[in-house]
């Protein structure tokens, strides 16, 4: 399974965007590449996957280059329920997703 | 939106005491998860279970721990004799595959508190 790496915590500010890069050197051909929200004492909720390009729905956009070795989660215009944490989960074996430390993002008024 | 239904939303138990949290999956998947939550730590894996038995578990799915599927809709995790270190959220999750680019959906946790 591909080791991810993301940054700890984020600040943002109502009304911003705010991209969160994940980087995964190790990505094999077939993982796609997913992105989950958790607020505390929630369970892991799914927001976006893709494999490679873009991928946009009514929540966020995920940019992965050509060389899948990074994602971008991007969400637009943010508000402060968007503060949470976030987990880029790549690929999976079995049903085993493995868990990081994910990125705190803190939204402020 | 489908979902997958945890319930209770919070147990406590006494140490030593047999613990039951259940879930319905969503409907049409295949495969069904149970993960952990410590509090302030990772999520963990601990088992995956499809077509009525176990297809991978963790270290920390050891013989005190087990799941069910009794019927058509739900899927039990059982925790025999309860220790202190079990308090955490445990998550039920459920997929339509099992390969990247099937979706893990879960559910919204069940607490439980040994005391």
């Amino acid at each position: 399974l591909a080791k991810t790496t993301q940054p700890i915590s984020m600040d943002s500010y109502e009304g911003q965007e705010v991209n969160i890069t994940c980087s995964h050197n190790n990505i094999a051909t077939n993982d796609y590449i997913t992105w989950y929200q958790q607020f505390p004492s929630q369970g892991p909720r799914f927001i976006i996957q893709g494999y490679k390009t873009k991928v946009t729905n009514e929540v966020a956009s995920l940019f992965i280059p050509a060389d899948r070795k990074s994602s971008t989660l991007s969400l637009p215009r943010v508000s402060l329920s968007d503060t949470a944490v976030y987990y880029c989960l790549v690929g999976y074996q079995g049903g085993k997703l493995i868990f990081g430390q994910g990125t705190e993002l803190s939204v402020k008024p | 939106e489908p979902e997958v239904t945890q319930t209770p939303s919070h147990q406590v138990t006494q140490m030593g005491q047999e613990v039951i949290l259940r879930c319905v999956p969503i409907s049409n998947h295949l495969y069904f998860y149970w993960y952990r939550q410590i509090l302030g730590q990772k999520v963990e894996f601990l088992v995956s279970f499809y077509n009525n038995e176990i297809s991978e578990k963790s270290e920390i799915f050891d013989d005190q721990f087990s799941v069910e599927r009794p019927d058509g809709s739900n899927f039990t995790l059982k925790i025999r004799s309860t220790k202190l270190e079990d308090s955490a959220m445990y998550f039920c999750a459920s997929s339509p595959g099992q390969i990247s680019g099937n979706t893990i959906y879960f559910g919204e946790g069940s607490w439980l508190t040994v005391v």
